[in-house]
């Protein structure tokens, strides 16, 4: 039971344009979400996060998107780097749960210098 | 500020041995989560501690067990391992009381089952 989907496996973008990853959840009950980035054979390292009450953050290159009614999130890295080429996971967490994040099969982005 | 740290990197292990991996925390965390994850997927909640107590639990059998110690350090245990036990561990940890309670990941333990 996937509650949280990265659709795209793998993305391929120019350096200097702009990279969206997208992320779709099916529980309503999620309050908190993040984006991690994954380079190999290191853990996932925290990127940027969005409340539910709020439909946009942004800092710097990244800024996540929310759109509750559709269920869906989404990551846009502008302009992007070669240095941004690694997988990128999102995550959310249920209300009320303590702590228990659940996370996308996530999504490998390759920046084409 | 140290980050996450995980011990050991590797290792592997034969069907129905038990392994023990280590995790120490941010400095100024109180809460371990661990997650398993298996290639080409997303990190699977286990289980997290705070408190030195067990503090959700995800899917995972009883054969998974974890402590938490007074350092906020932690320990997974895995009895009777299983094939399917062949995974990246990763310990992420966290400040429960901070509203956000963003999770800072450690580099994992890749564990190998034969």
């Amino acid at each position: 039971d996937q509650q949280v989907k990265q659709n795209s496996p793998s993305l391929s973008v120019q350096e200097g344009r702009i990279s969206i990853l997208n992320c779709d959840y099916t529980n309503s009950m999620f309050d908190y979400f993040l984006w991690y980035k994954k380079y190999p054979a290191e853990g996932p390292t925290f990127l940027i996060s969005i409340s539910s009450i709020k439909d946009k953050n942004e800092d710097g290159r990244f800024t996540v998107f929310l759109n509750k009614s559709a269920k869906h999130l989404s990551l846009h890295i502008v302009p992007s780097q070669p240095g941004d080429s690694a997988v990128y996971f999102c995550a959310a967490r249920i209300m009320n749960t303590g702590n228990q994040f659940y996370f996308g099969t996530g999504t490998s982005l390759t920046v084409i210098p | 500020e140290t980050g996450v740290t995980q011990s050991p990197t590797h290792l592997i292990k034969t069907r129905g041995q038990q392994v023990t991996l280590r995790c120490s925390s941010q400095s100024g965390h109180n809460t371990v989560s661990w997650y398993q994850q298996a290639l080409g997927q997303g990190p699977q909640f286990i289980f997290q501690y705070y408190r030195e107590e067990e503090n959700g639990r995800g899917n995972f059998p009883p054969r998974f067990s974890g402590l938490q110690f007074p350092n906020y350090s932690s320990e997974l245990n895995v009895n009777a391992l299983e094939l399917d036990d062949s995974a990246l561990y990763l310990c992420a940890s966290s400040r429960t009381g901070d509203g956000k309670e963003t999770q800072y990941f450690g580099p994992g333990t890749r564990l190998l089952v034969l």
